[in-house]
């Protein structure tokens, strides 16, 4: 079974442009939530989805956005990148989102901003 | 305050030799689920062992055992016999919602970075 795939693995841009990373999740996994890990923050949750339906978010500005789509990939989008936007961002996926489930991560995509 | 708290930013310790990371968590909910992840330099997040507060029984995957304190509020990793490719980032990380029901996002550690000697 193939695990929960993010792409792209690496990513540079320049202060002001936006961005768009993708989730794929295991298969059968209807729960996608993506996280932001800095050396300074450590790991924040951003937000939640399930059944293309936003279920919960963090605490990060508007410019911080997803979607979800029929076959529970998704993406998250980032307009007027700042400096302080570079990170890990990871992805995660579970069946449904249930809080005795399980939770297994993507491999992230390391976004520069210059 | 602090939700979760790993105390131990590094550690070394002697390959072979059993390691405990230690992690307190702080929630007023019944319903709730303990995590494990192992984060190598490469960057993925690897799970490796999950505690729901109601389960009775320590979790256990294969090298890897949780010792459970609900009382304490205590989520501890034991990894025997440790390994030279267990050197890594360990993060602790809980969830928190209704049993059987949709959750909130996890809120992390700051992480132990243990290192295998050999």
């Amino acid at each position: 079974k193939a695990g929960v795939t993010q792409t792209p693995r690496y990513l540079i841009k320049t202060r002001g442009q936006q961005v768009t990373l993708s989730c794929s999740p295991i298969s059968g996994h209807r729960s996608v939530s993506w996280y932001q890990q800095t050396p300074g923050q450590g790991l924040q949750f951003l937000f939640e989805y399930f059944s293309e339906t936003q279920r919960n978010k963090g605490n990060f500005p508007g410019r911080f956005s997803g979607r979800q789509f029929s076959n529970s990939r998704s993406e998250m989008n980032v307009s007027t990148l700042e400096l302080g936007d570079s990170a890990l961002y990871l992805c995660a996926s579970s069946g449904q989102g249930l809080t005795n489930e399980k939770l297994f991560f993507g491999s992230g995509t390391q976004l520069s901003v210059l | 305050a602090q939700k979760i708290t790993q105390t131990q930013p590094g550690m070394f310790v002697q390959e072979k030799e059993a390691v405990t990371l230690d992690c307190t968590y702080d929630t007023s909910d019944q319903s709730y689920g303990l995590f494990w992840y192992k984060q190598p330099s490469s960057g993925e997040m690897i799970f490796l062992i999950y505690q729901g507060s109601y389960d009775e029984q320590n979790a256990t995957e294969g090298r890897y055992s949780l010792n459970f304190q609900k009382a304490r509020k205590s989520a501890n990793l034991v990894i025997s016999a440790s390994q030279l490719g267990d050197s890594a980032m360990y993060f602790c990380a809980m969830r928190e919602g209704p049993s059987g029901g949709g959750a909130d996002g996890l809120t992390f550690g700051k992480g132990t970075h243990l290192i295998i000697q050999p």
